[in-house]
């Protein structure tokens, strides 16, 4: 049973250009989160989907941030005109719910660093 | 104020010797998850182990325990033998809510060096 996948695993943009993030959750798992993470800190929630459905978008900023997760394919973390303040690492977690614990189950992220 | 706080920004270990890493958390939830991962220099998050608010049994798997005193709302992960394979930064994090509506709050880690 594949685990959580993202890609890409390193991504390198210039100040402007736009990011994409993909995220395919575990088998089985319809829900999805979205988390940030700068150096040295803990982890920042930014959105919770399930397929279709964006359940809570809290975390997000208001501005050139957007989620997506469709029906068929992986959940889409997009930034658009990105600054060098967007350098993170993004993991993303799925987990199934009513699962029991409905633990989060995390992928092993994505490196953006913008120039 | 914090809903998830460690307060050991950094342990030391010996290898073979048992190390507590501390955690307190904050809800006026009835029912709630605590959790704890790893995460090693390669980035990637590693779930540990789970607790929750209605365990009667502190949670363990295999050199992992959980210490579950729900009166002062600690959630200490116990690690026993430490090998040196255990450095890495450990994250508490705790559920909230609802089943479909669940929020998830981490604490800013303790990273965790094991000494030969």
């Amino acid at each position: 049973n594949a685990g959580v996948m993202q890609n890409p695993r390193h991504l390198v943009r210039r100040r402007g250009q736009e990011a994409r993030l993909r995220c395919s959750p575990m088998k089985g798992h319809s829900h999805v989160y979205w988390y940030r993470q700068l150096p040295e800190e803990g982890l920042k929630f930014m959105v919770y989907l399930q397929k279709e459905n964006i359940i809570d978008e809290s975390g997000m900023p208001k501005e050139r941030f957007s989620a997506e997760f469709p029906k068929e394919g992986p959940s889409i973390l997009r930034i658009q005109q990105v600054v060098r303040g967007d350098s993170a690492a993004y993991f993303c977690a799925s987990s199934v719910v009513g699962g029991g614990t409905d633990t989060q189950y995390f992928g092993p992220g994505t490196r953006l660093t913008v120039l | 104020a914090q809903k998830i706080t460690q307060t050991q920004p950094g342990m030391f270990v010996q290898e073979k010797e048992a190390v507590t890493l501390d955690c307190t958390y904050d809800t006026s939830d009835p029912s709630y998850g605590l959790f704890w991962y790893k995460q090693p220099s390669s980035g990637e998050m590693i779930f540990l182990i789970y607790q929750g608010s209605y365990d009667q049994q502190n949670a363990t798997e295999g050199r992992y325990s959980l210490n579950f005193q729900k009166a002062r709302k600690s959630a200490n992960l116990v690690i026993s033998a430490s090998q040196l394979g255990d450095s890495a930064m450990y994250f508490c994090a705790m559920r909230e809510g609802t089943s479909g509506t669940y929020k998830y709050i981490f604490g800013t880690g303790t990273r965790l060096k094991v000494l030969a």
